[in-house]
C-alpha cells in the first residue's frame, strides 16, 4: 500500500534553514507528481509546492516563493523540501502528498503522509 | 488566490444531512471542475473524500456527495454518523500549477 513518511521536523531558530524529507513506498514514485502542503497549528491547509514526476518542473505558492525549494531523488524514492530564512509563521505540520493524476484523480492529493512538525522559535 | 471561504462550523444529529459550502472567485476555481474535499480527524492526515466536484474515490461511502454551482462548491454528508465528526477542507485547482484550499469546517455530530 502507498506509504509516505516525513522526517526532519523539529524546533529551529528564526533565520535558519531546514530540510524535510518524505520517503515513499508502495507505488512507482517516479511516475507521480508530489506536493508539500502545510498546516499551521489550529489552522487550515495551505498548498506549498509541487514537483512533477521527472523533477523538471516545480511550482510554488506565492507566499513561499524564493525561500522554499522542492526537489526529489527518484533513485531513492524520496521527496524533499528545503526551507530557508525560517520565520515564526512557517511553524506548521508539513505534509507530503501524492498527486493523483497517474491514478485517475486529476489535480488532487490522493495520499498523504502523517506530517512533520516544524516549530520556529528562539 | 486567497483561501476559499468555508463556514467555520456545521452540525447535525445522527441520521441527518449536513451541507458544507465552499465559495471562491472564478479565478480560484480557474474555470475547471477540479474541486476536491478532504476529511481530517484530529491529529491525523487529511483523506480524499470527493474529487472533480462530485466523484468519490473507491472506499468512500456514498453518504458523501459533492456538487458545484457557479463559484460555490458544496459537500453533503447524508445519514450522519459519529465517525463523520471531523474537519473538512475544500480545495480547487486554480490553474497554472496552483492549488487553493478552504479554511476548513468543523463538523460536529450532536
Amino acid at each position: 500500500q502507498v506509504q509516505l513518511v516525513e522526517s526532519g521536523g523539529g524546533v529551529v531558530q528564526p533565520g535558519t534553514s531546514l530540510r524535510l524529507s518524505c520517503a515513499a513506498s508502495g507505488f512507482t514514485f517516479s511516475n507521480y507528481g508530489m506536493h508539500w502542503v502545510r498546516q499551521a497549528p489550529g489552522k487550515g491547509l495551505e498548498w506549498v509546492a509541487v514537483i512533477w514526476n521527472d523533477g523538471g518542473n516545480k511550482y510554488y505558492a506565492d507566499s513561499v516563493k524564493g525561500r522554499i525549494t522542492i526537489s526529489r531523488d527518484n533513485s531513492k524514492n524520496t521527496l524533499y523540501l528545503q526551507v530557508n530564512s525560517l520565520r515564526a509563521e512557517d511553524t506548521a505540520v508539513y505534509y507530503c502528498s501524492r498527486d493523483g493524476g497517474q491514478s485517475g484523480y486529476d489535480y488532487v492529493f490522493d495520499h498523504w503522509g502523517q506530517g512533520a512538525l516544524v516549530t520556529v522559535s528562539s | 488566490q486567497s483561501a476559499l471561504t468555508q463556514p467555520p462550523s456545521a452540525s447535525g444529529s445522527p441520521g441527518q444531512s449536513v451541507t458544507i459550502s465552499c465559495t471562491g472567485t472564478s479565478s480560484d476555481f480557474g474555470g475547471y471542475n477540479y474541486v476536491s474535499w478532504y476529511q481530517q480527524h484530529p491529529g491525523k492526515a487529511p483523506k480524499l473524500m470527493i474529487y472533480e466536484v462530485s466523484k468519490r474515490p473507491s472506499g468512500v461511502p456514498d453518504r458523501f456527495s459533492g456538487s458545484k454551482s457557479g463559484n460555490t462548491a458544496s459537500l453533503t454528508v447524508s445519514g450522519l454518523q459519529a465517525e463523520d465528526e471531523a474537519d473538512y477542507f475544500c480545495n480547487s485547482y486554480a490553474g497554472s500549477n496552483n492549488w487553493v484550499f478552504g479554511g476548513g469546517t468543523k463538523l460536529t455530530v450532536l
